[in-house]
């Protein structure tokens, strides 16, 4: 079956820090791939996407991810973390045939001053 | 341009009642899909619709719940009966191809079932 797996929960780091958040896919081919935020009582938020071709991403609000074929992963990253960065980050793919979006359980981020 | 605009924001049911969620696409999107997010998860597809069509339904629940998107107006998703595990935030999200390569998404619906 198709499946995003998001390991942490949550992660908490200080404003200024660097910020990994992983993601891993299962899935018969290469699906696409996004990552949303979500911030408290709001929809969510498209930050990068990928699809093909360069598997490093840029998006939105300094944020990338680079796609690694071999270890099925989509980790999101971003060099220095700001407190308005705080909140929910959610990992997705989607197969071509199947169109709808299948989510990962999300990673609370917390930010420290 | 609007974004996807759901409604109501909030919503409280007592348990055997109805709920209708409304959501309005883009402009120019005629592709909608609609998930569920339980409290402490990620959201989970239910139905994909384009104009008048039901695509896959193959997350909607097989009783109780409904999806239209008509010709004029928005798409609807109605739970009859509801149920206290009913209560979640339903999120609308739209695109304007079928291959779903940019969904953008409504802030959502919180039903809550009293």
């Amino acid at each position: 079956a198709q499946s995003v797996t998001q390991p942490d929960i949550h992660i908490t780091v200080s404003e200024g820090a660097s910020l990994e958040l992983r993601c891993n896919y299962s899935y018969g081919a290469t699906p696409y791939l996004f990552w949303y935020v979500q911030s408290p009582g709001q929809g969510l938020q498209l930050l990068l996407k990928y699809f093909s071709g360069d598997t490093l991403v840029q998006g939105i609000k300094g944020f990338e991810a680079e796609f690694k074929r071999s270890q099925s992963s989509f980790n999101l990253r971003k060099p220095s973390v700001h407190w308005s960065d705080a909140a929910e980050y959610f990992c997705a793919a989607s197969s071509g045939s199947a169109r709808q979006l299948t989510f990962g359980s999300g990673t609370q981020l917390t930010v420290l001053p | 341009n609007a974004g996807v605009m759901q409604n109501p924001r909030h919503l409280v049911r007592r348990r055997g009642q109805e709920a209708r969620l409304r959501c309005s696409p883009m402009k120019g999107h005629s592709h909608v899909y609609w998930y569920r997010q339980l409290p402490e998860e990620g959201l989970k597809f239910m139905v994909y619709l384009q104009k008048e069509n039901i695509i896959d339904e193959s997350g909607m629940p097989k009783e109780r719940f409904s999806a239209e998107f008509p010709k004029e107006g928005p798409s609807i998703l109605r739970i009859q009966q509801v149920v206290r595990g009913d209560s979640a935030a339903y999120f609308c999200a739209s695109s304007v191809d079928r291959l779903n390569t940019e969904a953008f998404f409504g802030q959502g619906t919180r039903l809550t079932v009293v």
